[in-house]
């Protein structure tokens, strides 16, 4: 089955730096990666996804690019803000029913005022 | 309007007991999940319902039991609750036409184990 790794498991960046999370996956056949955002106590919230037919893609400050080939895929967050803390979830899946859909451990992003 | 909500948002319950967690989400997904996060706060999925079908059991004790009396509702009964039942179980929707897609989250349901 897929196995998502993710590193680090802890960052902390400065305000206005950027922090990166990179992913690894296992299955090549998967074909689906979104990042999910969770903040103390609340629920896992979408923040970006992308397809395996597409590079890179960029929502305001947040970009995610996907390399196929090494089967890896990262989170890029630009000029961070206090309210970009909280742990960041990567996922990989190929089903359309939650099959093979696998999180990553989580990475605690820390940003210092 | 809350697109998934789970209740209670928290339970507090002896070891052996049984309860139960409802679901409803109202955005016209087909398919429904719950997922168990611990304290590590690994999330783990546990069940797929499509079209009130099961589709994923993953290696879940038989004392959890899903029941989807629609595609709106999926609900979580625990039977004889053991003290590593204790985590937040989280509801998550989506449309899975054309391919796997973003996933919905409730707010969670903290239980705790006494």
């Amino acid at each position: 089955g897929e196995n998502v790794e993710q590193h680090p498991s802890t960052l902390s960046v400065q305000e206005g730096d950027s922090a990166v999370i990179k992913c690894t996956y296992s299955d090549s056949a998967s074909n689906y990666f979104p990042w999910y955002k969770q903040e103390l106590g609340k629920r896992p919230q979408l923040i970006i996804d992308i397809r395996s037919n597409v590079g890179e893609k960029k929502d305001q400050r947040i970009a995610v690019t996907l390399n196929k080939t090494a089967k890896h895929f990262s989170l890029h967050i630009t000029e961070t803000q206090p309210e970009d803390s909280a742990v960041y979830f990567c996922a990989a899946s190929r089903g359309n029913y939650g099959q093979n859909f696998v999180f990553g451990p989580g990475t605690r992003l820390s940003v210092l005022p | 309007d809350t697109a998934v909500s789970q209740t209670p948002k928290y339970l507090v319950t002896q070891m052996g007991n049984d309860k139960s967690i409802k679901c409803e989400q109202n955005l016209g997904h087909d398919t429904m999940y719950w997922y168990k996060q611990d304290s590590k706060k690994f999330l783990k999925i546990m069940f797929s319902y499509n079209n009130k079908e099961l589709i994923i059991n993953e290696t879940v004790p038989n004392r959890f039991s899903p029941k989807s009396p629609d595609k709106a509702h999926l609900n979580l009964h625990i039977n004889s609750l053991e003290l590593g039942d204790s985590a937040v179980y989280f509801c998550a929707s989506s449309q899975a036409a054309g391919g796997p897609g973003p996933q919905h989250f409730g707010d969670g349901t903290r239980l705790s184990i006494l």
